[in-house]
């Protein structure tokens, strides 16, 4: 059975920092991944998707990757900003499955001024 | 519309009462899920939709739970004899429709369900 990983479960840092978030999966054999972040009292929005074809993705300050024979991920955030502070998920395919994500339970990150 | 609308935000119920839930996704999406999120942990699968085709039903937790969705458009989570264990915001997603593993999907804001 899939399961999703997520750590550290809180972080919580300075204005400024470089930060990592990890995510691994028990069964390795994960073809693509997605990143989200999800604000208090809202849904998700997708942040990064990388595809079977990728190993990485980039967008502004994040840069997310998988390596896909060890069914981890990493997310990078560089130059924390306050308006970072949110919950960081990430999602990908159950085994098997082409249309059902598994997701972690998440990375709370709080970036202090 | 603009992105995936749900209601009501929040519901609050007695036990064993019936609750119906309303997904609004982006027009022009084939694909629709509702997930289930419990506090402090992750999403948990519901139910997907795909166009025309037989909904894939298998994150179902009980009989109790059931989903319909018309056509390309709106769907209803429905719980019948509600219980506790339910209480959780349900999250209603909708996507282009090449499958959720490859293609980015768009959530709601949820529906913060209580019951009493």
């Amino acid at each position: 059975k899939q399961e999703v990983t997520q750590i550290p479960a809180a972080l919580s840092v300075p204005e400024g920092e470089n930060l990592v978030l990890n995510c691994s999966f028990t069964d390795s054999a994960i073809y693509n991944l997605q990143w989200f972040r999800q604000d208090p009292g809202k849904g998700l929005t997708s942040l990064l998707l990388i595809q079977s074809s990728q190993r990485e993705q980039t967008s502004g300050r994040l840069n997310a990757s998988l390596d896909k024979s060890s069914g981890r991920s990493t997310l990078y955030i560089a130059a924390s900003q306050p308006g970072d502070s949110a919950t960081y998920l990430c999602a990908g395919p159950v085994s098997g499955g082409y249309n059902k994500l598994i997701f972690g339970a998440g990375t709370r990150l709080a970036v202090h001024p | 519309g603009a992105g995936v609308s749900q209601s009501p935000s929040n519901k609050v119920t007695e036990k064993g009462k019936d609750v119906e839930l309303r997904c609004d996704p982006i027009s022009g999406h084939t694909a629709l899920y509702w997930y289930r999120q419990r506090l402090g942990q992750g999403l948990e699968f519901l139910i997907y939709f795909q166009g025309n085709s037989a909904p894939d039903k298998s994150g179902l937790p009980s009989d109790r739970f059931s989903a319909e969705r018309t056509g390309e458009s709106v769907s209803t989570l429905t719980i019948q004899r509600t219980q506790q264990e339910d209480s959780a915001v349900y999250l209603c997603a909708s996507s282009l429709g090449q499958g959720a593993t490859n293609e980015k999907l768009f959530f709601g804001s949820g529906t913060q369900l209580s019951v009493l």
